[in-house]
């Protein structure tokens, strides 16, 4: 079956880094995104990765090991603003997107 | 507008009716989606649509129905709504299908009884 992990729920201190790891098992594998959703809101997307390596964008960074089927998502200089819930979701063979439940990260000043 | 909108932002319904939930996007995305959230799990795919005229079953169709008369809207049907049913709908759209990153409405909070 198809499936992805992540951490239910996370703590983390303003200013501080958080990791926010994710496995997943996918028929076939075509790349792996997080998006970021705040409590009510819409879920944006965040980044894309599909290469081994790790791709930064400002303070965020998305890693990827293809061959451990295994991705982080790296949060710097943590602002309250990043109080959020952050989700993992792989692209298997047909194309489509299998969501995990999400990382609620809460942020404490 | 600009984005993705959707209809109604809330809504509280009677088991057994019918309801409509609509979306339209301004991005002239090709691909368009619709999604159920329910606490503890991941989004779940209820239907899809390629392009324009063509949809598509996801992991959740049960219960549900989708058109896709044109590029811009893609309503969604629950023909006799349950109380399984109640959930928060998000629609979403991409430039192209298969793997296109997915720009999402802000959802509609809907409630069975």
């Amino acid at each position: 079956g198809q499936n992805i992990d992540q951490p239910t729920e996370m703590t983390a201190t303003e200013g501080a880094i958080v990791q926010i790891n994710c496995t997943y098992q996918t028929s076939g594998f075509n790349g792996l995104f997080w998006y970021q959703q705040h409590a009510g809101e819409a879920p944006t997307f965040l980044s894309y990765n599909v290469l081994d390596g790790l791709e930064e964008k400002g303070r965020f960074s998305s890693f990827l090991s293809r061959s451990k089927g295994y991705s982080y998502l790296l949060l710097k200089e943590l602002q309250m603003k990043d109080s959020a819930s952050y989700l993992c979701a792989g692209l298997d063979s047909n194309y489509q997107l299998i969501w995990g439940a999400g990382t609620k990260l809460i942020i404490k000043p | 507008i600009a984005g993705i909108t959707q209809a109604p932002t809330s809504q509280i319904l009677a088991a057994g009716r019918r309801m409509t939930l609509r979306c339209t996007q301004d991005m002239r995305h090709n691909a368009m989606y619709w999604y159920r959230q329910d606490l503890g799990l991941g989004l779940r795919l209820i239907h899809y649509s390629n392009t324009a005229g063509t949809t598509g079953k996801g992991e959740v169709p049960d219960g549900y129905s989708v058109s896709r008369a044109n590029t811009d809207d893609f309503p969604l049907t629950l023909a006799s709504a349950v109380p399984s049913q109640t959930s928060v709908y998000f629609c979403a759209s991409s430039e192209l299908a298969g793997g296109d990153t997915q720009y999402f409405g802000p959802g509609t909070r809907l409630t069975v009884l």
